[in-house]
């Protein structure tokens, strides 16, 4: 089966940087992706990798692994709107998304 | 139009009662998604329809019936349901060869009493 492991709690700075690990276990994926979803909100597209490396999109960076099964969303300069819940998602050969238990994020002043 | 809406937002409904949930997108997407989000865990997947056809239904129990009419409309008709059935019911589409990239609706909150 196909399996994503995140940390449950993230706790950071206003200003700080923060990075949220997600580690999988699958058969085979064609990438790997990141949602932020606020409180009582829809989860939201940020990024997506597709091969190995690092991709930039503005504040957040996102970066695969796939010798590692290993994944991370770095985030930059963070904002008290960036307290949310992150989930990291597994992308295969259907239309079928897997996703990660998911990290709650609290900014702190 | 980049959005995905749904209707209602909140719904209560007892055990006995038939209910549907409604969304609609103008994008153009041809794959659309229901996902059950229970509280503080991941979305889970009900059913994918591509190009208006069921593709997926990940063993969902038949009290819970999808329905495409359209390339922009997708309906879950809810029949008998338990109060285990409270949560997030939420819909989502994607452009074809970008099922990477989900846009979500912001939900139905359903409560079974």
């Amino acid at each position: 089966g196909q399996s994503l492991e995140q940390p449950s709690e993230v706790t950071a700075v206003e200003g700080a940087i923060v990075q949220i690990n997600c580690t999988y276990q699958t058969s085979g994926f064609y990438g790997l992706s990141w949602y932020q979803q606020h409180d009582g909100g829809a989860p939201t597209f940020l990024s997506y990798n597709a091969l190995d490396g690092l991709e930039e999109t503005g504040r957040f960076s996102s970066f695969l692994s796939r010798s590692d099964s290993y994944g991370y969303l770095l985030l930059q300069e963070l904002q008290m709107k960036d307290s949310a819940s992150y989930f990291c998602v597994l992308g295969g050969a259907t239309n079928k998304l897997i996703f990660g238990t998911g990290t709650l994020l609290a900014v702190q002043p | 139009d980049t959005e995905v809406t749904q209707t209602p937002k909140h719904l209560v409904m007892g055990m006995t009662n038939k209910k549907s949930l409604k969304c609609e997108q103008h994008m153009g997407h041809r794959a659309m998604y229901w996902y059950k989000q229970k509280a503080k865990k991941p979305p889970e997947l009900m059913f994918v329809y591509s190009y208006e056809k069921l593709s997926i239904n990940e063993s969902v129990p038949s009290r819970f019936s999808p329905e495409c009419p359209n390339s922009s409309l997708l309906n879950l008709h809810l029949h008998a349901l338990q109060p285990e059935d409270s949560a997030l019911y939420l819909c989502a589409s994607t452009a074809q060869g970008s099922d990477y990239e989900q846009y979500f609706g912001p939900g139905t909150r359903l409560t079974v009493t």
